[in-house]
């Protein structure tokens, strides 16, 4: 069965301090990956997507992700967190089989203390 | 250009009532997919529509249908209504629906029921 998990529902940084948002993923097949951003109420925004170009996929608002298909993982990383960066983070997964259908982890909320 | 619009924001129905969820896509997309968001659930995938063909389904209830028109806008419907079906309605238009286009959100519609 094809799923995403999402390691921590919640992650607390100081401002400046690294962030890390760690998204796995379970398929027999190959997989498109997605990172969104949900701030209170607001839909979603993507930060980045993985189509299988360059493993390192920058993306928006200085983040980034890199796919490792050995460890089947996706995480999110920014260097250096600031307080705007403080939302509910998503990773989803899409199939070339499946249309526009995504399926997403359970999200992980992060805090950015001053 | 504008970004996905869904109407009404907010709503509030009562165990047994009907609703019907609007959403209209970015101009020149064509597929449009609905999402139910709820705090135990998380995101999960209602269904997609495709120059007004469905062409995916998740695993809801016949009560939750929708259908989309040839300016591509959609809408869901939920009948006989349940405690359960409280939630936030997303709804996410690309252009051709296939795995890897970016999905676009609408800001939801926050459905509550009585």
């Amino acid at each position: 069965a094809q799923s995403v998990t999402q390691l921590g529902s919640h992650v607390s940084v100081s401002e400046g301090a690294l962030v890390l948002l760690r998204c796995n993923y379970s398929s027999s097949v190959p997989p498109y990956l997605f990172w969104y951003v949900q701030y209170p109420n607001q839909g979603l925004q993507l930060l980045l997507k993985y189509t299988s170009a360059a493993t390192l996929v920058k993306g928006i608002n200085g983040f980034e992700a890199e796919f490792k298909k050995s460890e089947t993982s996706f995480h999110l990383t920014k260097p250096s967190a600031h307080m705007s960066d403080a939302a509910e983070y998503f990773c989803a997964v899409s199939f070339y089989n499946q249309g526009g259908k995504l399926i997403f982890g359970q999200g992980t909320e992060l805090s950015v203390k001053p | 250009k504008a970004g996905v619009t869904q109407t009404p924001r907010y709503l509030i129905k009562t165990r047994g009532q009907q609703v019907t969820l609007s959403c209209s896509p970015i101009s020149g997309h064509r597929s449009v997919s609905w999402y139910q968001q709820t705090p135990g659930q998380g995101l999960q995938f209602l269904f997609e529509y495709f120059s007004e063909t469905q062409r995916n389904k998740g695993n809801f209830p016949g009560r939750f249908s929708g259908r989309q028109f040839s300016n591509s806008r959609s809408e869901m419907n939920v009948s006989t209504l349940e405690l359960g079906d409280s939630a936030l309605y997303l709804c996410a238009s690309s252009t051709t629906g296939t795995g890897f286009d970016e999905q676009f959100f609408g800001p939801g519609t926050r459905l509550t029921v009585l």
